[in-house]
């Protein structure tokens, strides 16, 4: 299964609406769907798992969503800390895992 | 609490084979898989494979069988990954993930990471 995630850079400025999507090939289990967080330097920080539930310590203005073989990360105010890149990630049944290419989210 | 601790970076010839470790703490070793992540210079996120520490047992993504070997030492909780016959498209940091359940679905996803390992694959 191939994610593709858009845009490939989102610039926009702190307090703004930010609206990541994931698109899968095929259909993809909504349970088995995550995304992340990364920053330069860093390992990946799990956000939200099963599409729309948040991770221990993520703040209320990260969400998900799940539509199809559609997966959308919004944030609803950019935080200064927020500007990093995000990637999906999705499950197989057989425990097989790919990635999206990931999303760069820039002031 | 979790931690996954991983070995040094690495500079290698092509041709050559690498062998990462990944010391675990915090937690039972053998009830949780790990899996393994690499990601290239500037670039995405691959997965490349798991081990069942409990039974050993691994499985990789397509592109990577035979060339990878992942293994574990129960007696140290540490898991290892070897990437053999190495080439310069294989410089990447490699990430070592467990899943934050052991039944699914909360094992499909990674609440704990490593902090990943440099390997250069120069002449």
């Amino acid at each position: 299964i191939v994610l593709s995630q858009s845009p490939g850079t989102l610039s926009l400025s702190p307090g703004e609406r930010a609206t990541l999507s994931c698109r899968a090939s095929q259909s993809v289990n909504s349970a088995f769907l995550a995304w992340y967080q990364q920053k330069p330097g860093q390992a990946p920080r799990l956000l939200i798992y099963g599409a729309s539930n948040r991770a221990t310590g993520i703040p209320d203005r990260f969400s998900g969503s799940a539509s199809g073989t559609d997966f959308t990360l919004t944030i609803s105010r950019l935080e200064p800390e927020d500007f990093a890149v995000y990637f999906c990630q999705q499950f197989g049944g057989s425990l097989r895992s790919t990635f999206g290419q990931g999303t760069k989210l820039e002031i | 609490q979790v931690q996954l601790v991983q070995s040094g970076a690495e500079v290698k010839k092509p041709g050559a084979s690498v062998k990462v470790s990944c010391k675990a703490s915090g937690y039972t070793f053998t009830n949780y898989y790990i899996h393994w992540v690499r990601q290239a210079p500037g670039q995405g996120l691959e997965w490349m494979g798991w081990i069942n520490p409990n039974s050993g047992g691994t499985d990789s993504a397509q592109r990577f069988q035979g060339r990878v070997t992942m293994t574990r030492d129960t007696s140290t909780s540490t898991a290892y990954m070897e990437l053999s016959r190495l080439r310069s498209v294989d410089t990447a940091v490699y990430y070592c993930a467990r899943p934050q359940g052991i039944y699914t679905p909360s094992n499909r996803w990674f609440d704990s990471w490593g902090q990943g390992t440099l390997v250069t694959v120069s002449s």
